[in-house]
């Protein structure tokens, strides 16, 4: 199975700031990366598919890229309502296989 | 709209049964494969089960091989969980998400339901 893991685990940021969390495969996945925001009590969202290409909708601060085991999602200037946990997930391979998470609170 | 709509959870005691149902509204359901992801209360998330157009591709997680099934009925736009021999590991909301276009069963979930609780416990 393909291992997925993100960094950080947490992080505290302020509205405007600037957000980057990490996302690593085990193995190379290609682009076979997706990203998702999670609130509280909700279904997640998909955000970000193909590690780079934004979901229809989905604000333009969201951003992401990388290929083979490393990526990056970026927020470029947080917004309230951003505060929520995030993850990526892979699907080069099955079993599909999601990361532990990046929990995004206000500082 | 897309919309998906689960149904079926509750508190079940170990080494029962429970079947899951999922109602599919706003797309062509039959065009795109379905899948089950659930979410241990607290927890991160993890994928299930996955099933293709046709019913002709259908993968599972190790952790429900054996145990689970995994089905859909294209003509009442649902898709269904036969859960069997329920532990109390599996206790979590369970959600399905419809795939996006893709000729496989991978790829990105862009629509999921609001999920349905499942608790197994004596």
């Amino acid at each position: 199975d393909i291992q997925m893991t993100q960094s950080p685990s947490s992080l505290s940021a302020s509205v405007g700031d600037r957000v980057t969390i990490t996302c690593q495969a085990s193995q190379d996945i290609s682009d076979y990366l997706n990203w998702y925001q999670q609130k509280p009590g909700k279904a997640p969202n998909l955000l970000i598919y193909d590690a780079s290409n934004l979901q229809t909708g989905v604000p333009s601060r969201f951003s992401g890229s990388g290929s083979g085991t490393d990526f990056t999602f970026t927020i470029s200037s947080l917004q309230p309502e951003d505060f929520a946990t995030y993850y990526c997930q892979q699907y080069s391979n099955l079993p599909l296989t999601f990361g532990p998470g990046t929990k995004v609170d206000l500082k | 709209e897309v919309q998906l709509e689960e149904s079926g959870g509750g508190l079940v005691q170990p080494g029962r049964s429970l079947r899951l149902s999922c109602t599919a509204s706003g797309f062509s359901f039959d065009d795109y494969a379905m899948h089950w992801v659930r979410q241990a209360p607290g927890k991160g998330l993890e994928w299930v089960s996955g099933i293709s157009w046709n019913s002709g591709n259908i993968a599972y997680a190790d952790s429900v091989r054996g145990r689970f099934t995994i089905s859909r009925d294209n003509a009442k736009n649902s898709l269904y969980l036969q859960m069997n021999s329920l532990r109390p590991e599996d206790t979590a909301f369970y959600f399905c998400a419809k795939l996006g276009p893709s000729m496989v069963i991978k790829g990105e979930f862009d629509s999921w339901g609001q999920g349905t609780l499942v608790i197994v416990s004596s």
